[in-house]
């Protein structure tokens, strides 16, 4: 049972161009969405975080965006650099029920950014 | 800048061994999560901390894993009976109480485990 989902496995950039990763979800209790970036042999990299009750956040490079109704999310990394090269990682949460914050993650998707 | 560490980097073990995979949160952090991801696999929720109880467990967290804050800084798991399917990288994380429930968490390096 996916409740996240990233159905690209890799992406593939030139430096400079936007990079666009999505995901989506299936629950609709989830509240709190993130993006870690993991390079290999460490652990997840917090990127940027969006509550439910926007619709875009902004960092630098890095932009959230969610769409509520669609169950969508997307990462714009825009320029994208050679150093973007990694896997980035959906995750959620749901507030209710007391929950402590565990992150449901979606399998990754691997960029790769080409110079 | 504050970081979760974790040791040992990479175990060994026999199957049926017990191990304990250790972990120090960031220092002010109060909110405590064990995750393992299974090579090719997802990060995978296992276990979560709080004011020295477990808050939540998912289903892979059987009676074969326990945890424990011990002291004032190490956070641990421990597998009681190691399976060839608990080979996993497993990651610490903790959370600050800052912002409250939209607070990220920070991990670890992780320990990869390997069960012979």
């Amino acid at each position: 049972d996916q409740q996240v989902k990233q159905n690209s496995p890799s992406l593939s950039v030139q430096e400079g161009r936007i990079s666009i990763l999505n995901c989506d979800y299936t629950n609709s209790m989830f509240d709190y969405f993130l993006w870690y970036k993991k390079y290999p042999a460490e652990g997840p990299t917090f990127l940027i975080s969006i509550s439910s009750i926007k619709d875009k956040n902004e960092d630098g490079r890095f932009t959230v965006f969610l769409n509520k109704s669609a169950k969508h999310l997307s990462l714009h990394i825009v320029p994208s650099q050679p150093g973007d090269s990694a896997v980035y990682f959906c995750a959620a949460s749901d507030s209710n029920g007391g929950s402590q914050g565990n992150l449901i993650f979606g399998k990754g998707t691997k960029l790769s950014v080409k110079p | 800048e504050p970081e979760v560490t974790q040791t040992p980097s990479h175990q060994v073990t026999q199957m049926g061994q017990e191990v304990i995979l250790r972990c120090v949160p960031i220092s002010n952090h109060l909110y405590f999560y064990w995750y393992r991801q299974i090579l090719g696999q997802k990060v995978e929720f296992l276990v979560s901390f709080y004011n020295n109880e477990i808050s939540e467990k998912s289903e892979i967290f059987d009676d074969q894993f326990s945890v424990e804050r011990p002291d004032g800084s190490n956070f641990t798991l421990k597998i009681r009976s190691t399976k060839l399917e608990d080979s996993a990288m497993y990651f610490c994380a903790s959370k600050g109480l800052a912002g409250g429930f939209y607070n990220e968490q920070f991990f670890g390096p992780g320990t990869r485990l390997t069960v012979l």
